[in-house]
């Protein structure tokens, strides 16, 4: 069965400092991956999402980055974060052409952001 | 494009009473639709979710959600709600073809009284 995984799971940042947080897919090939940041009592806001290794759209213009290094392997990052940054982000998966789940998406556990 | 609306931010409701939720959504195109439940600091667990067929979709925990074109609607609906069903819920919609990215509404956030 298909599995995803996100870590950290919390994560205290101070303000100018890098950021890397990190999702994995098991268990599928070729998925399509999605980015997603939650902030407090907000909705879901997309980010990236990527169709294949190498492939990143970016959603909205903002100081995050998104990388594909690998096909199940999505990687969000930032040079120097900044307080709006804070909130819980979110990876999830699709499946990919001729995939059974190609029409829902699947969400990670989430990693809690916070930035000081 | 697409938008939704989740009109109610908050929802609170007595254990063991019936609950909507309402979803409204705006597209030119053929859409999916999803309702998505989130308990506190965890990610999104999929409820049902309508793709074609059956306008009365039924999903886990006793939910289910009633797609109606006319009206742009795809209300949430439990007969009788547990104090376990507390949560945030979300709608979501997305196009049939493409990246099938998702677009989702604020979220309705339920809470079950004793």
């Amino acid at each position: 069965s298909q599995t995803i995984h996100q870590w950290p799971a919390t994560l205290v940042q101070p303000v100018g400092s890098p950021l890397s947080l990190e999702c994995t897919v098991e268990g599928t090939s070729n998925p399509n991956l999605y980015w997603y940041r939650q902030a407090a009592g907000r909705g879901l806001q997309l980010l990236f999402y990527s169709v294949g290794i190498g492939q990143i759209s970016s959603e909205v213009p903002q100081n995050l980055s998104a990388s594909r290094p690998q096909d199940r392997q999505f990687i969000l990052s930032s040079k120097k974060l900044l307080l709006s940054d804070s909130g819980f982000y979110l990876c999830a998966w699709r499946g990919g052409r001729g995939d059974p789940a190609v029409n829902e998406q699947f969400f990670g556990p989430g990693t809690r952001l916070t930035v000081l | 494009a697409q938008s939704v609306t989740q009109l109610d931010s908050q929802v609170p409701v007595f254990e063991e009473a019936p609950v909507e939720l309402r979803c409204n959504y705006s597209s030119s195109v053929s859409v999916y639709l999803f309702w998505y439940v989130q308990y506190p600091n965890q990610g999104l667990q999929l409820l049902l979710k309508y793709l074609s067929g059956s306008t009365l979709v039924k999903g886990i925990n006793g939910f289910e959600a009633e797609f109606n074109k006319s009206q742009t609607s795809f209300h949430l609906r439990k007969p009788s709600v547990h104090i376990s069903d507390t949560a945030e819920y979300f709608c979501a919609v997305s196009r049939t073809s493409g990246t099938y990215k998702y677009i989702f509404g604020t979220g309705t956030r339920l809470k079950v009284l004793a």
